[in-house]
């Protein structure tokens, strides 16, 4: 089974703290995804990645980055958190080959007081 | 803007009735339409997906409607059970570098016992 795992369920950050978010995919895919869910708007695409140390924006970037050292890591960085991140964070994985399929971890409810 | 609209926004279904999301899209390149499903607390998992050269796929209970003229596509869930109750989100894809997915804002469907 693919598995897809993230750092931390919960986290409770301040506002203006440099939050890292952690994603390990443990199939060997090329692609990577971070996604963020917030209710009435679905998924939302921030960036992703093909390739290590490849990485494309998504349709909402602002206000993140990404690293891909490795191919089983994807970090999702945000450099000086805001309310307005407050939400799900989704880290998603495909191999690339032939199939679209994304596999999903399990969720970081992220809040920024 | 979303390129993948999604509706209704809820559903609440009788047990062993039918259970009908309906999206529709404005992107003819989109050649790849899946459907995945998420409960509370996991991330989505892939429920069934169809390519625009065909007007139907079933698998079990599930089963998606194609209409590649009108730009739609809709999940039937018959014989809907209180386990199907979930979020269930609609996607779709052009197969790009990443095959990034679109994703509609989803749907909470409660199936009532």
């Amino acid at each position: 089974d693919v598995k897809v795992t993230q750092s931390s369920r919960y986290l409770v950050k301040r506002t203006g703290e440099k939050v890292f978010l952690e994603c390990v995919q443990d199939m060997d895919h090329e692609n990577m995804f971070w996604y963020r869910q917030d209710p009435g708007l679905g998924l939302r695409l921030i960036y992703f990645s093909y390739d290590v140390k490849m990485k494309e924006k998504g349709d909402i970037p602002e206000g993140y980055s990404v690293s891909r050292e490795k191919k089983e890591r994807f970090s999702l960085i945000l450099e000086s958190a805001s309310t307005n991140q407050t939400s799900m964070y989704l880290c998603a994985s495909s191999s690339g080959v032939g199939s679209y399929e994304q596999y999903f971890g399990p969720g970081t409810r992220l809040t920024v007081t | 803007q979303q390129q993948v609209k999604q509706s209704p926004q809820s559903l609440i279904v009788q047990k062993g009735g039918i259970s009908i999301i309906n999206c529709a899209y404005e992107n003819t390149a989109f050649d790849y339409f899946p459907w995945y499903q998420q409960f509370p607390g996991k991330g989505p998992a892939l429920l069934i997906a169809i390519r625009p050269d065909v007007s139907e796929k079933k698998e079990g209970r599930f089963t998606i409607s194609f209409n590649k003229s009108a730009k739609q596509f809709s999940l039937h869930i018959m014989d809907s059970q209180p386990g199907d109750s979930a979020t269930y989100f609609c996607a779709a894809s052009i197969g790009e570098y990443g095959n990034k997915l679109v994703f509609g804002a989803g749907t909470i469907l409660r199936v009532k016992s």
